[in-house]
């Protein structure tokens, strides 16, 4: 589920190579997924989102996969540049609510 | 397209002292609007949210509060700021409650 003020876990990879960042949601009625992303000073930026009819949706170098099944959600970056060193966000809508749920978001580093 | 503004962008205020942030969004009609809170190496809190001029719904009772006098203008208030209440504050909207949210360029707020 999502947890609000938690310190944010973290990621470091070497650039070039592909990132995967989780996200792991617990009810069933989620219906609506978004990925945000947040640089140093910034407000949150809009990657990609998903809805529930589908598993799988790719941009341009980023790809979310999305297991009802097991209610879990990721972002992979294929290629990573130190442009996408940032802090990655996933939300998560429930049908009939009235706002999205934020994760507590993944800070990634790209080592050079 | 649409645009989401804040300002200021940064403050400096002494405890005790009132406080006045405002966010306005440009090229759209009836958004739905937000305000957040993030601590340092934090994840985001959702203060406030409103659906409508002069509905406001709050999410964590608090020093805060909000109003939205316009439909395309919301702000974030207090009458005595408390050192907890530093931070970086973000406004966002959506065209639906459950849709994807756009965010502003935030506001940093020391309280000394």
């Amino acid at each position: 589920g999502e947890s609000v003020g938690l310190h944010l876990p973290t990621l470091s990879v070497q650039e070039g190579d592909n990132s995967i960042i989780n996200c792991a949601y617990s009810n069933s009625a989620s219906d609506y997924f978004i990925w945000y992303k947040q640089e140093s000073g910034k407000g949150p930026q809009f990657i990609i989102d998903i809805r529930s009819n589908m598993d799988k949706r790719q941009g341009q170098r980023v790809t979310v996969l999305l297991n009802k099944t097991v209610k879990h959600l990721s972002l992979q970056i294929a290629a990573t540049q130190p442009g996408d060193s940032a802090v990655y966000f996933c939300a998560v809508a429930i049908q009939g609510a009235q706002k999205l749920v934020f994760g507590q978001g993944t800070r990634l580093t790209i080592n050079p | 397209s649409q645009t989401i503004h804040q300002w200021p962008a940064t403050l400096v205020q002494p405890v005790g002292s009132p406080l006045s942030l405002e966010c306005t969004v440009e090229g759209t009609s009836n958004p739905n609007l937000y305000w957040y809170r993030q601590a340092a190496g934090r994840g985001l809190q959702l203060l406030f949210y409103s659906v409508g001029i002069g509905q406001i719904s709050s999410e964590v009772p608090q020093n805060l509060s909000a109003s939205r006098p316009q439909d395309r203008q919301f702000i974030l208030s207090s009458k005595k700021l408390l050192l907890s209440d530093s931070g970086f504050y973000l406004c966002a909207w959506s065209a639906l409650v459950t849709d994807t949210q756009y965010f502003g360029p935030g506001t940093r707020l020391t309280v000394l």
